[in-house]
């Protein structure tokens, strides 16, 4: 079966500093990935999508970036976080082919003070 | 853990009763349609999907409706149980396109 994976779970960041938080997936090959940020009594936004390995779309300009060095992997980086950046960031899959449902990770709650 | 929810309609049912939650869509092109639910602090759980061929789909304990000609989706859940309380988000997926657009969610809170 598959298993998404992101870590860390929780994060504390100063203002200024990097990011860089992980999402891998298991027991898929090919999966298209998914970067959401969800803020606080609010919904999802997409931030990057990705169809295979060094393809990246963005869909919201910022200083956020996303990349995909291997097959199941998607890292969301930033290199000087802000406070808006703060929020409930989720990754998500879903299977290449005809198949539609997209499936989330657990998240990471990133707070930059 | 993250509080989700803060802002967003709150619908209120009684434990045992029936709950339909509501969401417009946007896009007449769209031809894939997601329920999730997210409790405190985790990520969303798929629940039940459906495409634009079809206006009914039931799962266990839901049922997911799909008006097109009003671009209107609900979520049926039968004998709602405490366990259900959480946000509600639909999602649509653009025809063509590997995008997947959220609505803005409900609160269900099941009262015992």
């Amino acid at each position: 079966s598959q298993t998404i994976h992101q870590w860390p779970a929780t994060l504390v960041q100063p203002v200024g500093s990097p990011l860089s938080l992980e999402c891998t997936v298991e027991g898929t090959s090919n999966p298209n990935l998914y970067w959401y940020r969800q803020a606080a009594g609010r919904g999802l936004q997409l931030l990057f999508y990705s169809v295979g390995i060094g393809q990246i779309s963005s869909e919201v300009p910022q200083n956020l970036s996303a990349s995909r060095p291997q097959d199941r992997q998607f890292i969301l980086s930033s290199k000087k976080l802000l406070l808006s950046d703060s929020g409930f960031y989720l990754c998500a899959w879903k299977a290449s082919g005809v198949t539609d449902t997209q499936y989330f990770g657990p998240g990471t709650r990133l707070t930059v003070l | 853990g993250e509080s989700v929810g803060l802002h967003l309609p709150t619908l209120s049912v009684q434990e045992g009763d029936n709950s339909i939650i509501n969401c417009a869509y946007s896009n007449s092109a769209s031809d894939y349609f997601i329920w999730y639910k997210q409790e405190s602090g985790k990520g969303p759980q798929f629940i039940i999907d459906i495409r634009s061929n079809m206006d009914k789909r039931q799962g266990q304990r839901v049922t997911v409706l799909l008006n097109k000609t009003v671009k209107h989706l609900s979520l049926q859940i039968a004998a709602t149980q405490p366990g259900d309380s959480a946000v509600y988000f639909c999602a649509e997926r653009r025809a063509g396109t590997y995008k997947y657009i959220f609505g803005t969610g409900t609160r269900l809170k099941v009262l015992a």
